[in-house]
This record gives C-alpha cells, sequence and structure tokens, in this order.
C-alpha cells in the first residue's frame, strides 16, 4: 500500500522558473492538502480540496496554484519560483477529521 | 494571534524522563484533538486522538483534552530515544470540510 506519494522528492529551481509537484494518494479519501512547512513556522495550508473538482485557498496560496485532476491526484504548480518559496512541501490526504496521511515531502530550493 | 500555538522547543529530557508536551487554542469550536509525530526528512504521522475532552492512554503515550481551559497535552512515560522527533497538535471543528489547524511542533530530544 503506497498511501500518499509525492514527485519529485528534491528540486532546485531559480528565480522565474516554473515547475509541478505532483501527489497522488490509493487510498480512495475525498480530500487532499498541500502544506508548506518552514522552520518555526510549522504547517502551513496552501490550497485544499475537499472533492474531485473542487478547490479552495489555504493560508498562504499567494504565488501558487492547484488541479484536482482527479481523485487520486492533486497537483501543486509555481509558475514563477521566488526564493520565498523555498520550503518543505507536503501533500496530504484524509477521509476524516482524525487523520491525514502525507507523503515524504518535497524539498524545494529556489536560488 | 494564532488559532493554536504550541512552544516549538526544543525541550532536551535524559531517556526515562517523563515528558510533557502542550497546545493552548483559541477556538471554543475545535471538537477534534490529534497528536502527530514527524521524524526528521519525514512526513507527519497520526499518534492518536481525542474526541471532544478527557484522557486517552496508548501505551507509554496519554492524550489530554481540557476544554474549560482551551489546553491540550501529550504525556510521554519512561521516555526512549526512539522517541526523538516533533510532535505537532492539531484540531478541527465539526461541520465544513476537514480542514485539521496545526500548531508549529514541539521538537523533543531524548538522550541516552
Amino acid at each position: 500500500n503506497a498511501g500518499v506519494t509525492q514527485t519529485p522528492k528534491f528540486q532546485v529551481l531559480k528565480t522565474g522558473q516554473s515547475m509541478t509537484l505532483q501527489c497522488a494518494q490509493d487510498m480512495n479519501h475525498n480530500s487532499m492538502y498541500w502544506y508548506r512547512q518552514d522552520p518555526g513556522m510549522g504547517l502551513r495550508l496552501i490550497y485544499y480540496s475537499a472533492s474531485e473538482g473542487t478547490t479552495d485557498k489555504g493560508e498562504v496560496p499567494n504565488g501558487y496554484n492547484v488541479s484536482r485532476l482527479n481523485k487520486r491526484e492533486f497537483s501543486l504548480r509555481l509558475e514563477s519560483a521566488a526564493p520565498s518559496q523555498t520550503s518543505v512541501y507536503f501533500c496530504a490526504s484524509s477521509s476524516d477529521r482524525v487523520e491525514a496521511f502525507f507523503g515524504q515531502g518535497t524539498r524545494l530550493t529556489v536560488v | 494571534q494564532k488559532e493554536v500555538e504550541q512552544d516549538p522547543g526544543p525541550l532536551s529530557v535524559p531517556e526515562g524522563a517523563i515528558v510533557s508536551l502542550n497546545c493552548t487554542y483559541s477556538n471554543s469550536a475545535f471538537q477534534y484533538f490529534m497528536w502527530y509525530r514527524q521524524y526528521s526528512r519525514k512526513g507527519p504521522e497520526l499518534l492518536m486522538y481525542t474526541y471532544s475532552s478527557g484522557n486517552k492512554e496508548d501505551g507509554r503515550f496519554t492524550a489530554q483534552v481540557d476544554k474549560s481551559s482551551k489546553y491540550i497535552s501529550l504525556f510521554i512515560r519512561d521516555s526512549q530515544p526512539s522517541d526523538s522527533a516533533t510532535y505537532l497538535c492539531a484540531m478541527d471543528a465539526s461541520g465544513g470540510s476537514y480542514i485539521p489547524t496545526f500548531g508549529r511542533g514541539t521538537s523533543l530530544i531524548v538522550h541516552p
């Protein structure tokens, strides 16, 4: 059982470049999330999707876009990367209020 | 002020100590209280949860919720070096979308 799979695991971008972070879950969960985690800041919600076909902004959506491609996949796109977007990005999914399942994270550095 | 406050630490204790990790919150609508554990360079994993108020015990771990004080705690008995990790509290209300609010996490170091 793979759970939540994120790709890539590591990425270095130059300022202004674009990229898409991929996330897939195999647990048939309706809800999916993208978080960023920075030292001392905890997990901050970027976007979430309550079900296939819906997406909503979280706490820190500026500079990001998302696509809920189908029930399994939820991608995060950086259109023009900035150094402030250097962070560790986590995708998660859940079927209830209690447990969210997280991926292994993507370590992104923007230079 | 954030909805959920958690001291980031680090908290350093000797092996065998009793550890107390805490969070305070301001939203009285929160009913679900979770503790996640995150090892270095890994994603968080659910450790345990409590619905509404009271205590819950699972092996060496005990979760407590005091809704009157808006205060939750995680106790770890007989702490082990393998307990060294970041512990994040998370909370959610009933109704609407499933969107937990996370604390910043407390870094725990248990040294032999």
